[in-house]
């Protein structure tokens, strides 16, 4: 079994500030972890993905991510927020040599950018 | 490539009313999926597909039936519509590593 927890369903901060979203994640198996992001009245798009290679992972608009396996933690940082990175954001769990490679997600944190 | 398309993109039922909802995919994916995502609630698996002609229970599969008789489309039907139903359905799809791509979504509203 393997569940995702994100802690703050709702996260200010001023723009240029740093942005910190986070995740936990409990899996019995090695994970793979992801980061989504959805802008209002859309669907969900890929930030950035850990797959087992280097534990600190870039992706797209500036954001990274680090794995931390002792911690179970997978949080998500952006040096300075821009007001374009208000959004909802889902970090998502699946394991390795699940058949069904299906993904489990957290509830959301939603970022707000206050200028 | 359209990516994933997903039709209609709103809909309004009445309770008991039955409908179906299309994904479709142009990427060669073998698996698909269908969510539904409530406020508050993230994005809850109801089915998927690993294969043209395969469908599997997700996380919350009661009310809905699938079917992929296609490669390149799953299909999400309501067969009596229930106000608890309302929800943004989205479709997603993989090949069999890697991330999965999501559609725009259908907002549906039973009444």
């Amino acid at each position: 079994a393997q569940s995702v927890t994100q802690l703050g369903s709702h996260v200010s901060v001023s723009e240029g500030a740093l942005v910190l979203l986070r995740c936990n994640y409990s899996s019995s198996v090695p994970p793979y972890l992801f980061w989504y992001v959805q802008y209002p009245n859309q669907g969900l798009q890929l930030l950035l993905k850990y797959t087992s290679a280097a534990t600190l992972v870039k992706g797209i608009n500036g954001f990274e991510a680090e794995f931390k396996k002792s911690e179970t933690s997978f949080h998500l940082t952006k040096p300075s927020a821009h007001m374009s990175d208000a959004a909802e954001y889902f970090c998502a769990v699946t394991s390795k040599g699940a058949g069904s490679y299906q993904l489990t997600f957290g509830k959301g944190t939603k970022l707000s950018v206050i200028p | 490539n359209a990516g994933v398309t997903q039709t209609p993109k709103f809909r309004v039922l009445k309770t008991g009313q039955s409908m179906t909802l299309l994904c479709a995919q142009d990427m060669n994916h073998e698996y698909m999926y269908w969510y539904r995502q409530d406020p508050g609630m993230g994005l809850r698996l109801i089915h998927y597909s690993v294969g043209e002609g395969t469908t599997a229970k997700g996380e919350v599969p009661d009310g809905y039936n699938v079917s992929r008789l296609k490669k390149q489309n799953f299909l999400l039907g309501l067969e009596s519509a229930a106000p608890s139903q309302t929800s943004v359905y989205f479709c997603a799809s993989k090949l069999s590593a890697g991330e999965q791509f999501f559609g725009p979504g259908t907002r549906l509203t039973v009444l």
